[in-house]
């Protein structure tokens, strides 16, 4: 069964605090890693795909790694628009995602 | 534009009540998945579809129901045998190994 523990549950930073969040998974064959982030009240919005140990993917202030066990989504220099909940999900070889909890990010002014 | 619509937004169930939550898709996917959230929860898989006329189980689907008559829609039918209904919904779709295109969600109350 394929499992997805994301950490911290919460995390509290000030504006140009950089911190990284992470989401470690056991999957039988990883076919794809997806970074997605949330908004209350709202469906998740897709941020990144990772296929391969060692695949890295960056968008603004945020950037994505992953190895075999583990993935980190590093946040540089995090502004108040940047909170949110971000999930971390796997597709393993039912293509059927699982999801982790999610971590809560608030980012102060 | 390409996307995922669910409806309604907010819906409210009295007792004993069967309600329907829709979802509808034009990105011309295969798999269609309906997730529940709770507060603090991560997304629980409720049903998921990989083709038209087939559809499986996820990890919560006692009181739940669900179709897949045709590609573009997969609604879910929330029974009077749900006991604790009350919870946020979504719904998605996604291509082979790609990401999940999210619904804005249906947040159902029951009262």
């Amino acid at each position: 069964e394929d499992q997805v523990t994301q950490s911290p549950e919460a995390l509290r930073l000030q504006e140009g605090e950089s911190s990284s969040l992470n989401c470690s998974y056991t999957v039988s064959g990883l076919r794809g890693l997806f970074w997605y982030r949330q908004d209350p009240g709202k469906g998740p919005e897709f941020l990144f795909t990772l296929y391969s140990a060692g695949e890295e993917k960056e968008k603004e202030r945020l950037k994505a790694t992953l190895t075999k066990k583990e993935s980190f989504l590093h946040i540089t220099a995090p502004k108040p628009e940047d909170s949110a909940t971000y999930l971390c999900a796997v597709h393993g070889g039912s293509y059927i995602p699982t999801f982790g909890r999610g971590t809560s990010l608030i980012v102060h002014p | 534009d390409g996307g995922i619509t669910q409806s309604p937004k907010y819906l409210f169930r009295k007792e004993g009540q069967n309600v329907t939550l829709s979802c509808e898709q034009n990105l011309n996917h295969d798999a269609m998945y309906w997730y529940r959230q709770d507060p603090g929860q991560g997304l629980r898989l409720i049903y998921y579809s990989q083709i038209v006329n087939d559809f499986q189980k996820g990890d919560i689907a006692e009181g739940y129901s669900v179709s897949r008559e045709k590609k573009e829609s997969f609604p879910l039918t929330v029974t009077s045998a749900q006991k604790n209904p009350t919870a946020f919904y979504l719904c998605a779709s996604s291509g082979r190994d790609t990401e999940a295109f999210f619904g804005q969600g249906t947040r159902l109350t029951v009262v």
